[in-house]
């Protein structure tokens, strides 16, 4: 079945870890894939998103995403992680020929200081 | 630009009232727009796409009787949700697109409603 498959549920790091959140998608053709962070109580910003071009995108606040193809990802990554990015974060693609999104089932982060 | 306002943000209501949510593109056009709920510590999960001037299309066990929607002009969709229960109770999101190619959807901030 199509879908969106994000492997960690529960992530704890400490402040300055190294983070990597995996995405995995099931679509194929031309995808736009995204990524959206959930503060606690807040509602949902995008952190970073890929249409086309360079697989290596940049978003917000020190995020970066690498879509490889080859292997249907599109893993989220920060270097140094902070307290504040404590979070949902939520891996969605668009898949051809559709305006909806499919959702991953998101993962939680914790960044103990 | 593109932002998404949702109204109310937070609603408590006695079961079996119904309720409206509304949900508004401030600087764009949005010809198509999704309703979300959310559980706690959850993803979202799709409940209907909405398109301007048309009949919205309900997500598999998604009962349109009880959540409906309307998306009359392109800047503004409404889900209402009737006889409330208890179990309606959740938060609910919205998302606007806009008619260009490769659109990404625009997040409104999300309305509580709690049923007592």
């Amino acid at each position: 079945a199509q879908s969106v498959s994000q492997h960690n549920h529960h992530v704890i790091l400490s402040e300055a870890a190294s983070l990597e959140l995996g995405c995995n998608y099931s679509y194929g053709g031309t995808v736009n894939l995204f990524w959206y962070v959930q503060y606690p109580g807040q509602h949902l910003q995008l952190l970073l998103k890929y249409f086309s071009g360079d697989p290596l995108v940049k978003g917000i606040k020190g995020f970066e995403a690498e879509f490889i193809k080859s292997k249907f990802s599109f893993n989220l990554r920060k270097p140094s992680v902070q307290w504040s990015d404590t979070a949902e974060y939520f891996c969605a693609v668009k898949p051809p020929l559709n305006r909806k999104l499919i959702w991953g089932l998101g993962t939680s982060l914790a960044v103990n200081p | 630009g593109a932002v998404v306002s949702q109204h109310p943000s937070w609603v408590i209501c006695k079961s079996g009232t119904s309720v409206k949510i509304e949900c508004r593109s401030l600087d764009f056009q949005a010809t198509t727009m999704f309703w979300y709920r959310q559980f706690p510590k959850q993803s979202l999960m799709l409940m209907a796409t909405s398109n301007e001037g048309s009949k919205a299309t309900y997500e598999q066990g998604v009962e349109k009787d009880k959540f409906l929607i309307n998306h009359a002009s392109l800047t503004l969709s409404t889900l209402t949700v009737t006889s409330a229960h208890p179990e309606d109770s959740s938060f609910y999101i919205c998302s606007a697109m806009g008619l260009a190619a490769y659109n990404e959807q625009f997040f409104g901030p999300g309305t509580r409603l709690t049923v007592l």
